[in-house]
Parts: C-alpha cells; structure tokens; sequence
C-alpha cells in the first residue's frame, strides 16, 4: 500500500522554468508534509516542509501549494537552475509521530 | 548545518555474515532512525529509536535486524545473518523531537551481500 504517490517520476525542464512536482497522500491522520532534495551519493535534506493548517508555504523559489479536502499538494520551483537538478521526495507523517513516510520520488534535470 | 555521519560508507559482505552499520547522529538529538533505499528509489523507513528503545518498526525490519545505542555511542543497525535481499544504501536519521521535526539524514552506507 503506497500511502504517499509522486508524480512525474521524472520531470525536465529548461532553465528559468518553473518545475511543478504533484504529491498526494491517502492517511488523513497526516499532516506534516516536508520536501526533501538529494542528490546522487548523499542523504536527502529538507528543502520546505508545510502544515495541514496551512494552504502555502513559501521560501524563496520554493513553494508549496496544500489541498487538504483533496489530499494533494505540490512543489513549485520557480526559476529553475541547473544546480536544482536532483530527485525529491515528498514525505509525511503524523504530528505526533516522527516516523516519515516517504514518496517514490520525483527526479528533475534542468537544461541550461 | 548539522551533521549526521556514517560508516563505513561501503560494506561489501558474503551472504550469511553479520554487518553493523554505525550511525553518529547530530549531539543533541533524541530520536534516531534508519530507512532503506534501493537504487535512489523511495526511502523505506525501517525503524526509530527514542530513550533507548524501539518506538516503531516496519515490515522490513525482518528478525535478523537489530538496533541500539549503548552509553549514547553510536546508534547501530546490525544484520545477522545477511541475505542478498539487504543490500540497499541504509540511510541513518536523527531528530530533536517525535512531532514535526526535521530529520537530518547521514550519507548513506551502501551495502552489498554477495
């Protein structure tokens, strides 16, 4: 049972693009949903991470778009630069759980 | 940023043998964790770890999968016996808190059972 899907599971765009990554989620109980990046040879590191209180969450040339009655949200990555190239793994859990469960990942190549 | 570091960062064992993957989470953290990652795909989450115990296992966490953390040294995950089915890159995870914490992930060791 896959409770966090991720979709494309391979996305190019070209550079000054905006990347659009889809997340969906079936456990209502979740509602902590963090964005993870990693690149080849390392661990994935927090990129954004957004609450079901909220509807966005922006940082810089990330955000995060929530839809809580449709249980999906999405990353957006405006501007996209060559160094962005990498996959990303929409995670979730519930608040008073740290365990995170994790999405099949979605890996982004940008063409400068 | 805090660091969570790992070795070895490659093991390469015969099926059978015992592994243990060693695990230095960030120095004041309270929660540590271990996910499994085949060929850059999902990460599995296997097991998490608070106060000296088990909080939480998952499926693939089989019988022949143990974790501690002895005197607050390093956090380990041991395999007895190693079956060609483990080899993966085991990531390892720490965490302030249980709730809507940042988990800072080390590099990885990639495991290979021949």
């Amino acid at each position: 049972q896959q409770q966090v899907r991720q979709s494309p599971q391979s996305l190019t765009v070209w550079e000054g693009e905006t990347a659009i990554l889809n997340c969906s989620y079936e456990n209502s109980a979740f509602d902590y949903f963090p964005w993870y990046q990693q690149f080849p040879g390392e661990g994935p590191a927090l990129l954004i991470s957004i609450l079901s209180v909220s509807d966005k969450k922006e940082d810089g040339r990330f955000t995060i778009f929530f839809n809580k009655r449709e249980k999906k949200l999405s990353l957006h990555i405006a501007d996209s630069q060559p160094g962005d190239s990498a996959t990303y793994f929409c995670a979730a859990s519930a608040y008073n759980q740290g365990k995170l469960i994790f999405g099949q990942g979605t890996k982004l190549s940008i063409k400068p | 940023g805090p660091k969570v570091l790992q070795i070895p960062s490659h093991q390469i064992i015969d099926m059978g043998q015992m592994v243990t993957l060693n695990c230095d989470p960030v120095s004041n953290h309270l929660y540590f964790y271990w996910y499994k990652q085949i060929l850059g795909q999902q990460m599995e989450f296997l097991v998490n770890f608070y106060n000296g115990k088990v909080m939480e296992k998952s499926k693939l966490f089989k019988d022949q999968f143990s974790v501690e953390r002895p005197d607050g040294s390093y956090f380990t995950l041991k395999i007895q016996p190693t079956a060609l089915e483990d080899s993966a890159v085991y990531f390892c995870a720490s965490s302030l808190g249980g709730g809507a914490e940042t988990l800072y992930f080390g590099s990885g060791t990639r495991l290979t059972v021949l």
